[in-house]
């Protein structure tokens, strides 16, 4: 059973176009996060959703939107796509915060390549 | 902010040495957390040190942190070709998030 899943695993398209990732945790947590990392494999924490309430808004584009549905659920929306966009997306977990005490668990990453 | 800044950011050994990968850090934290990343893969947790502890084990696996210097390590025993990745700490900080180093890259050949 996949614990995080994110989808698509591959995202290619144009600039100006909107595009969505999907991310889904079966693990019960109640905190979600969107990292982004770049090609140099620095990884940088965008969003943060604690039972669908945002708790952490890093300084990320307002082209960027994520929405929770229910705490088993996050998605992110781009609008805009810029070639500065393209880097590799990952969505996490944890059953608390996991800047406090808890170890998150991460899905498999979305490659997003704007040409 | 990067808060993490792992030394080296490449290692290459032989299967079977021992790998130690440092991290350094410049904020109070409530713990340090050791993930590691396989090629074209998520990152898996590895271990979490809290800010009170100062060393933990599991299995091959030695974290020490020393809260004074700010700084910890990562010790693999043993390694193994499947221990090729990158490792990454994390920071804890007291704003409910994870902050992430840079990354080691370790090659280990067998």
């Amino acid at each position: 059973d996949t614990a995080v899943s994110q989808t698509p695993k591959y995202l290619v398209t144009q600039m100006g176009n909107d595009k969505s990732i999907k991310c889904e945790q079966n693990l019960g947590h109640d905190t979600m996060y969107w990292y982004k990392q770049d090609s140099k494999k620095f990884l940088k924490i965008m969003f943060s959703y604690n039972n669908k309430e945002l708790i952490i808004n890093e300084t990320v584009p307002n082209r960027f939107s994520p929405k929770s549905p229910d705490k088993a659920h996050l998605n992110l929306h781009i609008n805009s796509l810029e070639l500065g966009d393209s880097a590799v997306y990952f969505c996490a977990s944890s059953l608390g915060i996991a800047g406090i005490f808890d170890e998150q668990y991460f899905g498999p990453g979305t490659r997003l390549t704007v040409t | 902010s990067q808060q993490g800044e792992e030394d080296p950011q490449a290692l290459s050994i032989q299967e079977g040495e021992n790998a130690t990968m440092n991290c350094s850090y410049k904020t109070s934290i409530n713990n340090l957390q050791w993930y590691r990343q396989n090629s074209g893969r998520g990152l898996v947790h590895l271990i979490l040190i809290r800010s009170n502890e100062r060393e933990k084990h599991s299995g091959r696996l030695r974290v020490t942190l020393d809260t004074s210097k700010k700084s910890s390590s990562l010790l693999i025993t043993a390694s193994r070709a499947a221990d090729t990745a990158s490792y990454f700490c994390a920071t804890g900080e007291y704003g409910n998030k994870l902050v992430f180093g840079a990354g080691t890259i370790l090659r280990v050949k067998s």
